[in-house]
């Protein structure tokens, strides 16, 4: 069973315009959250984060969205550049443990 | 960010031989490491968390004979795949935390372990 759903396995934007990569989530212990941007044949490289004692985060061109209620979160790219196609993973962790759960990513090509 | 490395980048070995991946966080202290696998086309795959100097937790599914993983450092953990066969042929990364379970964690670069 998925804890962490990202429902588009691909997002085709143009430049310029607003990309938003969508996740879901169904373990109410999750209670931090976190973006990746990764390339082929390279580990993951960190974005943005959020709490879940926020519903904002904001930095650059991203921001990451969260409703607790609805267990979904949205990463905002704007405006997006040809430099931002890559494969986004939604991670969430909590609990004690802690581990770093992921959703099995979405392929965002931003045309020039 | 902080800066993890993974060592080998790429491995081919043979079938029933053992392949040691080594994770080494460089400037910070690593209290939890995270092994994962992907699959072509398909998610990260968590296969197992390590506390430093304790032993580490493996996901369902996940053969502890068969993928030993030690953190006995603070910056360095490795997974020894023993007696690989083809299908242990995967991308492996490790991934490194500082902090508690609300900090975020940095990966290494992933080895492409290939058994023929």
């Amino acid at each position: 069973d998925q804890q962490v759903k990202q429902n588009s396995p691909s997002l085709s934007v143009q430049e310029g315009r607003i990309s938003i990569l969508n996740c879901d989530y169904t373990n109410s212990m999750f209670d931090y959250f976190l973006w990746y941007k990764k390339y082929p044949a390279e580990g993951p490289t960190f974005l943005i984060s959020i709490s879940s004692i926020k519903d904002k985060n904001e930095d650059g061109r991203f921001t990451v969205f969260l409703n607790k209620s609805a267990k979904h979160l949205s990463l905002h790219i704007v405006p997006s550049q040809p430099g931002d196609s890559a494969v986004y993973f939604c991670a969430a962790s909590g609990g004690s443990q802690g581990n770093l759960i992921f959703g099995k990513g979405t392929k965002l090509s931003v045309k020039p | 960010g902080a800066v993890v490395s993974q060592h080998p980048s790429r491995v081919i070995c043979k079938s029933g031989t053992s392949v040691k991946i080594e994770c080494r966080s460089l400037d910070f202290q690593a209290t939890t490491m995270f092994w994962y696998r992907q699959f072509p086309k398909q998610s990260l795959m968590l296969m197992a968390t390590s506390n430093e100097g304790s032993k580490a937790t493996y996901e369902q599914g996940v053969e502890k004979d068969k993928f030993l993983i030690n953190h006995a450092s603070l910056t360095l953990s490795t997974l020894t795949v023993t007696s690989a066969h083809p299908e242990d042929s995967s991308f492996y990364i490790c991934s490194a935390r500082g902090g508690g379970a609300r900090t975020e964690a940095f990966f290494g670069q992933g080895t492409r372990l290939t058994v023929v």
